[in-house]
């Protein structure tokens, strides 16, 4: 399976200000995914992050709020923009292994940012 | 749009027993993925178990096997012989296939008395 690691595992940011969160993979992979997980809540997809396409927002999710990059194969980065403390949460990627490679529709996380907005 | 309930937020067993967790989904797709993920302490999602709608079959992995109900749309997990180490809250999720991700019913928090 992916081994997948996230920069900053935590960090504590004043409002306003914005954040960019790292996700490293340690093989090419076709999909990410970025989630949230709200204090004491579940995970609720923010978007999907293909190489070589802009990303798909959900719901409730935006651009300019969540821009996401995808360089390559294996990283990507989230930005929570002009934070408030709603945004408090933590947020996770994960990535599903390339159906050649691996088991198609399985999932693989990351081991989250946790995010507090002062 | 999907959706999964988990309708017990707290459950608790003890050690060496069995448990069994629930999940009902709603979908008008007629193949797609089932997945019950574990999340510790630490945070870090930890697949347990999986199951694609077109096997009849029920899936196990050691002391973890599920109910799924197609008609029903239901898919519980069992835990056997639960150990001090299945303490966590557990995720029951659905999968469309494709580019989709996961969505995610609220959780279950399981305890595990000694």
């Amino acid at each position: 399976s992916a081994v997948i690691s996230q920069k900053p595992s935590r960090d504590i940011c004043q409002r306003g200000t914005s954040l960019t969160i790292q996700c490293q993979v340690d093989s090419q992979v076709t999909m990410m995914f970025w989630y949230r997980q709200q204090p004491g809540q579940s995970l609720t997809l923010i978007a999907t992050a293909n190489q070589g396409s802009e990303a798909t927002y959900e719901s409730g999710f935006v651009i300019d709020k969540f821009p996401i990059s995808r360089p390559n194969l294996t990283f990507s980065t989230l930005t929570v923009s002009n934070m408030s403390p709603e945004d408090s949460s933590i947020y996770l990627c994960s990535v599903e292994e390339d159906i050649f490679g691996g088991i198609p529709n399985e999932q693989f996380f990351g081991p989250g940012t946790r995010l507090t907005v002062l | 749009a999907q959706t999964v309930t988990q309708s017990q937020p707290e459950m608790s067993v003890q050690e060496a027993e069995t448990v069994t967790l629930s999940c009902t989904y709603d979908t008008s797709e007629s193949d797609y993925y089932l997945f019950w993920y574990k999340q510790p302490p630490s945070r870090q999602m930890i697949l347990v178990i999986r199951q694609e709608a077109y096997k009849q079959q029920n899936a196990t992995e050691n002391r973890f096997s599920v109910n799924f109900q197609k008609a029903a749309k239901s898919f519980s997990l069992k835990i056997s012989d639960s150990q001090l180490g299945d303490a966590a809250m557990y995720f029951c999720a659905y999968s469309g296939g494709g580019a989709d991700g996961l969505t995610f019913g609220k959780g279950t928090h399981l305890i595990i008395q000694p």
